[in-house]
């Protein structure tokens, strides 16, 4: 089945405690990219990559990083969580062509304290 | 820079009927992708709808048509006969390179 798995689904961490949500994609879609949503603001992307090796910064990338060292992983990493990050987070993939549509996880609810 | 505008953050329709949400946009660039997603309580974000902007039609899928004017950037979801399980945010996105960006949301509540 295709599909785009995130991990975890639910992540309570603390201030300053790096954590890595880890997203896989089973479809060798080349573009991936990573989104948090907040009520009223809608799905911001954070960061973006076009292929292995290649990452873009989104709208609002402070405070987090990516790696795509492999076509399939596109992980985020939060170095030091703040609780401003307390967001509902969203993976995503599609094929490189704009007309494409995106595959998405099914999100991970992370709340810091 | 907001560059996508849904100014209805909630809707009413009844159960049977016809709704459009709305949806702006803004770009210089003559090659980008206009999507609808769809959201149900549950949280999956659920592809409906994709409009090139080279396209000539407006796109339909079912149910779901999008009303294209380039000239106006605008790209309106049309749903017609409205059920209960379309109850959900409804987001539209524009896609430019490798950029994605969302509107807020709006809110459809079907009423039986």
């Amino acid at each position: 089945e295709a599909q785009v798995t995130q991990n975890p689904r639910y992540l309570i961490t603390v201030t300053g405690k790096k954590l890595t949500v880890t997203c896989s994609q089973n479809m060798n879609h080349e573009y991936m990219s990573w989104y948090r949503q907040d009520p009223g603001l809608g799905l911001r992307q954070i960061y973006y990559s076009m292929n292995v090796e290649v990452t873009d910064k989104g709208d609002v990338p402070e405070g987090y990083k990516v790696s795509r060292k492999e076509k399939r992983n596109f992980p985020l990493i939060l170095e030091s969580p703040s609780p401003n990050q307390t967001s509902l987070y969203f993976c995503a993939s599609s094929l490189l062509s704009l007309g494409t549509e995106a595959f998405f996880g099914q999100g991970t609810r992370l709340t810091v304290v | 820079a907001q560059k996508i505008t849904q100014t209805q953050p909630g809707m009413f329709v009844q159960e049977k009927e016809a709704v459009t949400l709305d949806c702006t946009y803004d770009t210089s660039d003559p090659s980008y992708g206009l999507f609808w997603y769809k959201q149900p309580s549950s949280g999956e974000m659920i592809f409906l709808i994709y409009q090139g902007s080279y396209d000539q039609q407006n796109a339909t899928e079912g149910r779901y048509s999008l009303n294209f004017q380039k000239a106006r950037k605008s790209a309106n979801l049309v749903i017609s006969a409205s059920q209960l399980g379309d109850s959900a945010m409804y987001f539209c996105a524009m896609r430019e390179g490798g950029d994605m960006r969302f509107g807020a949301g709006t809110r459809l509540t079907v009423k039986p």
